[in-house]
């Protein structure tokens, strides 16, 4: 049981390109995270998704984009990445959201030059 | 994220003390908190959760006492192992906000042997 799976685990890019973050949980969970962990703060929400066929904003969304592919896969996209998007992305899963322990993957650490 | 936070930036204990971690919240609306583990490289792992309906609660080795007066969570770890290192957050959701959480910077925790 892989529980939280992401893909890549170490990427580097330039300013203004492109990349999709994937994430695919086998737990059979409702709702899915992306979070991003900076040194000094605390994990900071970018996007989630409370069911297949649903996203919503958190609280850092700006600069991102998101697919719940189906009921698996949740996928995070930079569309032109900045140097301040450099960060380490969390993928989590619940199984119906809300007040639930989240179970992560180990993350995928992405720097930008 | 502001209302999750004040950790000690480290703790180091003695292989077979017990070990204490702290977490302040200010806001009064929090009603649902969970502790995490993340070792070095790898995403947050859960420990345990408390509702605010609850003062305590224990798990294997752990317990998680909480504070609504004063607005504090507390993380005990008995018999603290080589293993327990790692960093240790805590996370709050607030009362109808659903799928958000606001997680704490952190505490480092080292175990001597």
């Amino acid at each position: 049981n892989a529980g939280v799976t992401q893909t890549p685990k170490f990427q580097v890019l330039k300013t203004g390109q492109s990349m999709t973050l994937q994430c695919a949980q086998d737990m059979n969970h409702n709702s899915m995270y992306w979070y991003r962990q900076d040194p000094g703060m605390g994990l900071r929400l970018i996007y989630y998704s409370a069911s297949e066929g649903t996203t919503d904003k958190g609280e850092v969304p700006n600069g991102y984009n998101v697919s719940r592919l189906n009921k698996r896969e949740f996928s995070l996209r930079l569309e032109s990445a900045a140097p301040s998007q450099t960060s380490v992305y969390f993928c989590a899963s619940s199984e119906m959201g809300g007040k639930q322990p989240q179970h992560f993957g180990d993350g995928t650490r992405l720097s930008i030059l | 994220g502001e209302s999750v936070g004040l950790h000690l930036p480290t703790l180091s204990v003695q292989e077979g003390d017990n070990s204490i971690i702290n977490c302040a919240y200010s806001n009064s609306a929090s009603d649902y908190f969970i502790w995490y583990k993340q070792e070095s490289g790898k995403g947050p792992q859960f420990i345990i959760d408390i509702r605010s309906n609850m003062d305590k609660r224990q798990g294997q080795r752990v317990t998680v006492l909480l504070n609504k007066t004063v607005k504090h969570l507390s993380l005990q770890i008995a018999a603290t192992q080589p293993g327990d290192s790692a960093v240790y957050f805590c996370a709050e959701n607030w009362r109808n906000t659903g799928n958000q959480f606001y997680f704490g910077t952190g505490t480092s925790l080292t175990v001597i042997p």
